[in-house]
């Protein structure tokens, strides 16, 4: 039973260079969140995908960032022209439906990270 | 105002301790809360929900207190094993989980 899925889990990239992250998420999930941690700091909420559909990107940078979740393949969070300060670990989680029921409990599950190095 | 608040702490505690994790969050609307774990470069893992009348699950507790916006964390008889960082979560519109920036634990034998 797999989990969430993340590669590559550590990357190394130059500044001015594209980065792109892929989650696949748990077998028979549909929605996938981003969320981006920098050092000592808390998850921050990036973007919300539905396959073909973006729900929620209230959390996204207005330039050089995107994601998309086709209908086929992984989910891809996209990082043009890096600069150190994307530098940070990119969480990927995944869920069966949109949990929006109030005490519907709580079917979203983290993938373990990719952590982006930008030199 | 952040969204959700809690005092990043650390908290440094001696084994068998009682600790208690406080947050507090902004939005009047909110309806499902949570209490993740992670542990240093690991990705956040559901430790528990959050009820109005307060859960408890072994040696932890939770309690929600909706008219001050307030939510809390027991841990008694603290382990080594508790020494992580604990993430008070707030399911926002669209059913996106919203984080505080973490409350660190280290507990010392």
């Amino acid at each position: 039973n797999a989990g969430v899925m993340q590669n590559p889990r550590h990357l190394v990239r130059r500044r001015g260079q594209e980065a792109r992250l892929r989650c696949s998420p748990m077998k028979g999930h549909s929605h996938v969140y981003w969320y981006r941690q920098l050092p000592e700091e808390g998850l921050k909420f990036m973007v919300y995908l539905q396959k073909e559909n973006i729900i929620d990107e209230s959390g996204m940078p207005k330039e050089r960032f995107s994601a998309e979740f086709p209908k086929e393949g992984p989910s891809i969070l996209r990082i043009q022209q890096v600069v150190r300060g994307d530098s940070a670990a990119y969480f990927c989680a995944s869920s069966p439906r949109q949990q929006t029921e109030p005490l519907s409990g709580n079917t979203i599950y983290f993938g373990e990270g990719s952590w982006l190095t930008v030199v | 105002r952040k969204e959700v608040e809690q005092d990043p702490g650390p908290f440094n505690v001696p084994e068998g301790a009682t600790v208690a994790f406080n947050c507090t969050y902004s939005n009047s609307a909110s309806q499902s809360f949570f209490w993740y774990r992670q542990d240093c470069r690991k990705e956040p893992k559901l430790l528990m929900s959050v009820y109005s009348s307060g859960n408890e699950d072994g040696r932890f507790t939770a309690q929600l207190n909706r008219a001050s916006q307030y939510i809390s964390l027991l841990i008694r008889d603290s382990k080594l094993s508790d020494s992580a960082t604990y993430l008070c979560v707030v399911r926002g519109n669209t059913g996106k989980l919203i984080f505080g920036q973490g409350t660190t634990l280290q507990v010392k034998p």
